[in-house]
Formats: C-alpha cells, sequence, structure tokens
C-alpha cells in the first residue's frame, strides 16, 4: 500500500521554542492531508485538514496561530507547533488519503515532549 | 457529523479465546468503516475497513468484522487471541465522498492474558 512518512518520530524541545514536523507522501500524491493529536491513554483528535495550495481548516478548538499548517507540495505537509508549552506535549500523527481514495493512510507519528 | 462510541474501554481475554469489541456509530450520511490497532508507542496500523458491497470484511491477522446498517454497528471479532494481539484498537468512520477525514472512537484495551 501507499506510505506516509513522518519526522522526526520524536523530538524534545524547550519551552518557548519551535518545532515542526514533516508528513511526506512517498509514493503518491496527496491534495489533502490530516493532522492528529493523540494523548497519553487517549484517541486520535482531528486537528486540521492541510489542504494544497490553500490555507488549512482547524477543527474547533485548535489555536490556528499556535499549530502552523503549510501545504508546500503534493507530497508535503508540516505542522510547526509554536512557542511550544509543556501542555503541547503528545503524539502527532497524519494521514493523507491515497490518490483513488480507498483509504486514508498513517504517518508513524511524532512524539513530542517539551520540558 | 459523524460520531463513534466504544462501548468498552478495555477488554480482558485470556489467550486462546474469542473476542469482539464492539463499535457503534452516528451520521446522516453515508460513511466508510475502518478499525486500525496501535501497539504502544506506534502510529496505526489498518485492520481493515467495510467502503461497500459484503458486510462482513476480512482483515489482518485473523479479525473480521461485520457492519450492520440498521444497528448502525462495525464489531470486530477474532475468534481465538493470541498474547501478541494485546493491544489499543481503534474504531473509525470517514464520511463518503469527504476525502476520508477520520473520526476516532475512544479506543478499547484489548488485554491478553496467558
Amino acid at each position: 500500500g501507499a506510505v506516509v512518512s513522518q519526522h522526526p518520530s520524536w523530538v524534545i524541545c524547550k519551552s518557548g521554542t519551535s518545532v515542526k514536523i514533516e508528513c511526506r507522501s512517498l509514493d503518491f500524491q496527496a491534495t489533502t492531508m490530516f493532522w492528529y493529536r493523540q494523548f497519553p491513554k487517549q484517541s486520535l483528535m482531528l486537528m486540521a485538514t492541510s489542504n494544497e495550495g490553500s490555507k488549512a481548516t482547524y477543527e474547533q478548538g485548535v489555536e490556528k496561530d499556535k499549530f502552523l499548517i503549510n501545504h508546500a507540495s503534493l507530497t508535503l505537509s508540516t505542522l510547526t507547533v509554536t512557542s511550544a508549552h509543556p501542555e503541547d506535549s503528545s503524539f502527532y500523527i497524519c494521514s493523507a488519503p491515497d490518490t483513488q481514495n480507498t483509504e486514508a493512510f498513517f504517518g508513524q507519528g511524532t512524539r513530542l515532549t517539551v520540558v | 457529523a459523524q460520531s463513534v462510541t466504544q462501548l468498552d474501554s478495555q477488554v480482558p481475554v485470556f489467550e486462546e479465546a474469542p473476542v469482539e469489541l464492539r463499535c457503534n456509530y452516528s451520521s446522516s450520511v453515508s460513511v466508510y468503516l475502518f478499525w486500525y490497532v496501535q501497539y504502544p508507542n506506534q502510529g496505526l496500523q489498518l485492520l481493515l475497513k467495510y467502503l461497500s458491497g459484503s458486510t462482513l470484511v476480512k482483515g489482518i491477522n485473523g479479525f473480521e468484522a461485520e457492519f450492520n446498517k440498521s444497528q448502525t454497528s462495525f464489531h470486530l471479532r477474532k475468534p481465538s487471541v493470541h498474547i501478541s494481539d494485546t493491544a489499543e484498537y481503534f474504531c473509525a468512520v470517514s464520511e463518503r465522498g469527504g476525502g476520508f477525514k477520520t473520526i476516532f472512537g475512544a479506543g478499547t484495551r484489548l488485554f491478553v492474558k496467558a
């Protein structure tokens, strides 16, 4: 099946700094990608829809100025957590539907720890 | 809008016993249905999906699920579990034609005991 690669797989950063997470579709193009957040022992919550060539669509309660999303090309979306705080520590996962739209493929996730 | 309810937060079961993980969904439009498994500190792995056609769907690792439209359910079953099946299982839906924007249930922790 199609592959979605997420980088880095884990990152530790200091409070107040920014962290960028990349999501790439390796063997297909994705005009849309999705970003999810998962707190420990909880489910995945959709944060935003990343759209190539236009602004991202954020879910209610997600701060768009804090979680910057850029869909730079048909194979790359980035999520930047700005001015990170310890409460932003979480597991972030992206997904992208394949070109035939039979399913969404998920990246392996990024564990963010803010200290 | 869609929502997913996983009726059991934890399911303990002995090895080689059968198991059913329950999932109900709510939607005003037609949906696709999925079951994912997540091992500790890892991403998601698709177990199976229902897009259309036969309501009994077979997936990987011996799992299967049955789509019941009248009961809006998509329960996951396995006739004989292994220790290695211990993991978190998520039921999920996405709207048909919605680009696979996926809504997840709260998850069910399957714990297989020896």
